[in-house]
């Protein structure tokens, strides 16, 4: 199985800070990235996929890039509604496999 | 717009199977891998399986071959069988539509999910 790993577990940020997430494959997985962000009680909703496609409908302050096995999700300037944890996912091969996840919570 | 819905037992005792059916409204069916996901409380997202309504499936090798799924296109539902279960097995189980964009692969739609817990 492919293992994906995040990178900071969990962040404490304030409203307007700008966030950085990591996400890394333990091999290549070209773009198939996915970024969700995921809310109590909610289910998950798509950000970014392809490593750096926005899904129709998300703020333009989401965006992703990398290839390979290095990737990453920005939020250019954090809102109140974006306090959520956050999951990368590559669907370069089944099983998918998605990392573990990072709490953004209020700092 | 596509909606999906899970639906079944909340509460499935030790060893039996754990049954969910996921309904799909707003858009077709076919043509598309319909994936399930679960999360344990406190814990991560877990890939469970997919499959298409032409017959290809897939599943997660760490679920020990305990996992069945289906697909009734004249209702538009897919199902979701898991053998033997354990307390292990508690989760919220989630349904979603695994779509092709672009140069991608992604779940663009999931069920709310539904929470089943193993006890007995």
């Amino acid at each position: 199985d492919i293992q994906m790993t995040q990178s900071p577990s969990s962040l404490s940020a304030s409203e307007g800070d700008r966030v950085t997430i990591t996400c890394r494959a333990s091999q290549s997985i070209s773009s198939y990235l996915n970024w969700y962000q995921h809310k109590p009680g909610k289910a998950p909703k798509l950000l970014i996929y392809a490593a750096s496609s926005l899904q129709t409908g998300v703020p333009s302050r989401f965006s992703g890039s990398g290839s390979g096995t290095d990737f990453s999700l920005t939020i250019s300037s954090l809102q109140p509604e974006d306090f959520a944890t956050y999951y990368c996912q590559q669907t370069y091969t089944t099983p998918r496999t998605f990392g573990q996840g990072t709490k953004v919570e209020v700092k | 717009q596509v909606q999906l819905q899970e639906s079944g037992p909340g509460l499935v005792k030790p060893s039996e199977t754990l049954s969910l059916t996921c309904n799909v409204s707003g858009g077709s069916i076919n043509g598309y891998f319909w994936s399930w996901i679960r999360q344990p409380a406190g814990k991560g997202l877990e890939w469970i399986g997919r499959l298409s309504t032409s017959g290809n499936i897939n599943d997660n090798p760490s679920l020990k071959s305990r996992v069945t799924m289906s697909a009734d296109t004249s209702k538009s539902q897919f199902s979701l069988n898991l053998s033997s279960v354990t307390a292990a097995d508690t989760a919220v189980y989630y349904c979603a539509r695994e779509t092709v964009a672009g140069s991608g692969r992604s779940l663009d739609y999931w069920g709310q999910g539904t929470l089943v817990t193993v006890s007995s």
